[in-house]
């Protein structure tokens, strides 16, 4: 069965350090999003993007953060200057349409 | 905007029970509803899809309905077993992106 992955499952950066994090979707799916979950708290939306652009980003996703499709098969989160607060769980999804999000095992990031 | 809150918060039964899990939302302008189990450290993992025209929804043990004039979902869990105890999230999807409630993290004890 198709499935999204992630990678890295863990990454530790030192605060003010450039990260990235790495997704491949569902190859037929047409939308690619982004969520995160602060540990004990709820998962929160930060970006959806389809069709080579962002169609909605949440208040979270400001200017530190951007996404990009470099290719055929990835998706990828850059955060530019990581703080401690960005700390979560990080979770991509996909979706063919408007229809049920699959989601990613999530990368653990953690800023020291 | 879109408030996603569910009850109970932890809900502790006995194997072979069934039970309930709520879920409610402010605004009724939705897509569709999901269910999600997480498992302690891990992903989500997708239960059940109800589309904002269905009432209901089946799959195995699970059966999942939506009013969503009155913004309430429910998540019925048929003869519970260990193996069910994970959390249990719903996200409402609205514009394409999904708000999801707290959670409620079920224990299910042999």
């Amino acid at each position: 069965e198709p499935e999204v992955t992630q990678t890295p499952s863990h990454q530790v950066t030192q605060m003010g350090q450039e990260v990235i994090l790495r997704c491949v979707p569902i190859s037929n799916h047409l939308y690619f999003y982004w969520y995160r979950q602060i540990l004990g708290q709820k998962v929160e939306f930060l970006v959806s993007f389809y069709n080579n652009e962002i169609s909605e980003k949440s208040e979270i996703f400001d200017d530190q953060f951007s996404v990009e499709r470099p290719d055929g098969s990835n998706f990828t989160l850059k955060i530019r200057s990581t703080k401690l607060e960005d700390s979560a769980m990080y979770f991509c999804a996909s979706s063919y349409y408007v229809y049920e999000q699959y989601f990613g095992p999530g990368t653990r990031l953690t800023v020291t | 905007k879109q408030e996603v809150t569910q009850i109970p918060a932890a809900l502790s039964v006995p194997e072979g029970e069934n039970l309930v899990l709520n879920c409610s939302f402010t605004d009724s302008a939705i897509y569709n509803l999901q269910w999600f189990r997480q498992d302690p450290g891990k992903g989500l993992t997708s239960l059940l899809l109800i589309q904002s025209s269905q009432r209901e929804q089946t799959s195995g043990r699970l059966n999942a309905s939506l009013d969503k004039s009155s913004g309430r979902s429910t998540l019925y869990i048929a003869a519970s077993q260990p193996g069910d105890s994970a959390t249990y999230l719903c996200a409402v999807n609205r514009a394409n992106n999904l708000f999801f409630g707290t959670g409620t993290r079920l224990t299910v004890i042999p």
